[in-house]
């Protein structure tokens, strides 16, 4: 049983356009959600948080929405470039980061094309 | 670098062997975390420590497999009796009492 989804094994984007990844969850209790990048042979890096007081949160090109009514939330990359190629993990937490850990989806490998 | 550090990068086991794992969180972090990622999956949580106390386990922790962080300071990660379905990119990730753990480069296990 997933309790996060993410529905877009990948993307294309074509360079300065707008990338959006979206995630989907089930589980009520999470609060707490997180956006990693990944590149091949490397750990997931820490991209961009909002917690479910809040709708939106926005890091220079990064930005994350979050519809607590939906279970969905969304990032949104512009303007896409070369360098964000990379396969994109939105995970979940329960308060304080939850003595389990992160609950990941499955990934979505956004390509962006010249 | 004061990043998370895995060692070693790569392994390759025979099958029934014993292997063990290190994770050097970044040293003011006081939870450390393991995760196992397999081919086309996220991350999946096994373990977690604040400080030196094991605090949670998954299921997917059979008993085979250990962790230990004495000192609180570095991990390590053994699996006995390796299966091929133990085959998998091992992550450790630490935090400071926080949820925006940063993650080591992992060590990928190939049972053979």
């Amino acid at each position: 049983d997933q309790q996060v989804k993410q529905n877009s094994p990948s993307l294309s984007v074509q360079e300065g356009r707008i990338s959006i990844l979206n995630c989907d969850y089930t589980n009520s209790m999470f609060d707490y959600f997180l956006w990693y990048k990944k590149y091949p042979a490397e750990g997931p890096t820490f991209l961009i948080s909002i917690s479910s007081i809040k709708d939106k949160n926005e890091d220079g090109r990064f930005t994350v929405f979050l519809n607590k009514s939906a279970k969905h939330l969304s990032l949104h990359i512009v303007p896409s470039q070369p360098g964000d190629s990379a396969v994109y993990f939105c995970a979940a937490s329960e308060s304080g980061g939850g003595a389990d850990g992160l609950t990941f989806g499955k990934g979505t490998h956004l390509i962006i094309q010249p | 670098d004061t990043g998370v550090s895995q060692n070693p990068r790569h392994k390759i086991t025979k099958r029934g062997q014993n292997v063990t794992f290190r994770c050097d969180p970044i040293s003011e972090h006081n939870r450390l975390y393991w995760y196992r990622q397999t081919l086309g999956q996220g991350p999946e949580f096994l373990t977690y420590f604040q400080n030196e106390a094991q605090l949670e386990k998954s299921r997917l922790l059979s008993d085979r497999f250990s962790a230990e962080r004495p000192k609180g300071s570095f991990s390590t990660l053994e699996i006995q009796r390796t299966e091929q379905g133990d085959s998998a990119m091992y992550l450790c990730a630490s935090s400071f009492s926080g949820i925006e753990a940063f993650f080591g480069q992992g060590t990928r296990l190939t049972v053979v």
